[in-house]
C-alpha cells in the first residue's frame, strides 16, 4: 500500500531564506510525483508536476526533485516571500486496474514571516 | 478559461439527510475524480470518472455515490450524513482518462458541514 509522509509538518521561515519541504514515499512504482499549493480554506493549486522519467522540473523560484529509488521528493522555495505562506501537498500517482489516483501527504504548513 | 467550477461552494447539513455536489472540468477535459479532505489531512480519492464511466472508487462506503453526465460534468452524492462526512470535497479534472500521465486540476472544492 502506498503511503505518503510530508517532513515537517510546519515550517515557519523569516523572509528571504531559501527552504526545502520534503515528501517520501514507500512505493517506487509511480507514474509522476505533484506539488501543490493550498491556501486556507481553498483548493488546490497545482505547482510542479515531475514525471517518473524526470528527476527535476522548474518554475520561477520553484525547484521539485525526484528520486524514485529512494522514495523522495524535495520542493525547493527560493528567496521565500510572505506571500509563500500556504500549505504544500505532494502526490504520487498510481495506476491500479483500471484507476489513476493520488495519494496525497499531509502536507506542510510553511509561514513566512515578513 | 474558466477553470474546474464546484457548487456549492459551503453548505450545512444534519445527519441522515442528502448531498449532491456539482463539478464542471475543464473545457476538454474529459476525466474528473473527486476527492474527500477532512480538517488538517491530505484529500483521499473517493471516485474516478472518465466517459461516463467509472473508472475507480476508494475506500468510502456505499452511502457515497457519484455519476458523470454527457456533458462531462459530475455530481458526487452522499446519503445518510454522518458528522464524520464534515470535510472539503474536491473535484478534478484531466484531459485524458489515465492520471498516471497526466497533470490534475482541482477546483476551489464545497465545504460540507454536518450537524
Amino acid at each position: 500500500k502506498q503511503e505518503v509522509t510530508q517532513i515537517p509538518a510546519a515550517l515557519s521561515v523569516p523572509e528571504g531564506e531559501n527552504l526545502v519541504l520534503n515528501c517520501s514515499f514507500t512505493d517506487s512504482a509511480i507514474y509522476n510525483l505533484q506539488w501543490f499549493r493550498q491556501d486556507p480554506g481553498k483548493g488546490l493549486t497545482s505547482l510542479l508536476l515531475i514525471q517518473s522519467s524526470q528527476r527535476e522540473q522548474t518554475s520561477g523560484r520553484l525547484n521539485a526533485s525526484l528520486d524514485k529509488s529512494s522514495g523522495r521528493s524535495t520542493l525547493y522555495i527560493a528567496a521565500s516571500q510572505p506571500g509563500d505562506s500556504a500549505t504544500y501537498l505532494c502526490a504520487a500517482s498510481l495506476w491500479s486496474g483500471n484507476t489513476g489516483k493520488l495519494i496525497f501527504g499531509q502536507g506542510t504548513t510553511l509561514q513566512v514571516k515578513p | 478559461d474558466a477553470g474546474v467550477t464546484q457548487s456549492p461552494t459551503h453548505l450545512i447539513k444534519t445527519r441522515g439527510q442528502h448531498v449532491t455536489l456539482r463539478c464542471s472540468p475543464i473545457s476538454g477535459h474529459k476525466s474528473v475524480s473527486w476527492y474527500q479532505q477532512v480538517l488538517g489531512q491530505g484529500p483521499q480519492f473517493i471516485f474516478q470518472y472518465y466517459e461516463k464511466e467509472e473508472r475507480g472508487r476508494g475506500n468510502f462506503p456505499d452511502r457515497f455515490s457519484a455519476r458523470q453526465f454527457p456533458n462531462y460534468s459530475s455530481e458526487l452524492n452522499v446519503n445518510a450524513l454522518l458528522l464524520g462526512d464534515s470535510a472539503l470535497y474536491l473535484c478534478a479534472s484531466s484531459p485524458r482518462g489515465q492520471v498516471n500521465t497526466g497533470e490534475l486540476f482541482f477546483g476551489e472544492g464545497s465545504r460540507l458541514t454536518v450537524l
